[in-house]
């Protein structure tokens, strides 16, 4: 089965300073895609970053990037000088090239302080 | 950029009444749109797949009978919520693929979402 899993529930980080959100996924599949979508409280799904399995380079989205480490399946977010309006809930999302359907992961809630 | 309403934004329903909401694609074609149920704190449940022109697929678990979906054009999908009851009270989001656009990026586009409270 395809899995993703968010490790960390909550997370806080003081405003301008540097947070990662962890992300694990597991499949069997040698082609597919990860994404990283932030809900507001507003709960309009926004796409953060995007990744391509078969890209080596890690992607890069202004303060937003990622260190994708395909061989432990690993998909993490950083997020640079982080700012009040980030405060929000992170979804890590996984899909295959062969089937449409989204698996996200369960969410981690990131509050940033001021 | 794709955008994906959804109308209406809430509803409030009488339980034993049905609902209907819409998730429309407003500058592109979507073959494909999805519906998703989102409780409080918590993550996104695919309901049912919705193809133009055929039957929805449904995930295991979720009443086809009670949760009715539509998708009669490229641009369209509905989802009916029959004999609503309390406990279908949720935040439901579809999201559609841009047919063109899906095969670079796989990447779908989010309706700002509907909550429905059933009293």
């Amino acid at each position: 089965a395809q899995t993703v899993t968010q490790s960390q529930p909550e997370m806080s980080v003081q405003e301008a300073e540097t947070v990662t959100l962890s992300c694990t996924y597991d499949t069997s599949e040698s082609n597919y895609y990860l994404f990283w979508y932030k809900q507001p409280p507003s709960r309009q799904m926004i796409l953060v970053i995007r990744q391509e399995a078969y890209k080596q380079q890690n992607a890069t989205e202004n303060r937003f990037s990622v260190n994708f480490q395909k061989a432990a399946k690993s998909f993490s977010l950083k997020i640079s000088d982080s700012q009040l309006g980030d405060t929000a809930m992170y979804f890590c999302a996984f899909i295959t090239s062969g089937t449409y359907k989204y698996i996200f992961g369960t969410g981690t809630r990131l509050k940033v302080l001021a | 950029g794709a955008v994906v309403s959804q109308h209406p934004s809430w509803v409030i329903c009488k339980s034993g009444t049905s609902v209907k909401i819409e998730c429309r694609s407003l500058d592109f074609q979507a073959t494909t749109m999805f519906w998703y149920r989102q409780f409080p704190k918590q993550s996104l449940m695919l309901m049912a797949t919705s193809n133009e022109g055929s039957k929805a697929t449904y995930e295991q678990g979720v009443e086809k009978d009670k949760f009715l979906i539509n998708h009669a054009s490229l641009t369209l999908s509905t989802l009916t919520v029959t004999s609503a009851h309390p406990e279908d009270s949720s935040f439901y989001i579809c999201s559609a693929r841009d047919q063109i656009l899906a095969g670079l990026t796989n990447e779908q586009f989010f309706g700002p979402g509907t909550r429905l409270t059933v009293l």
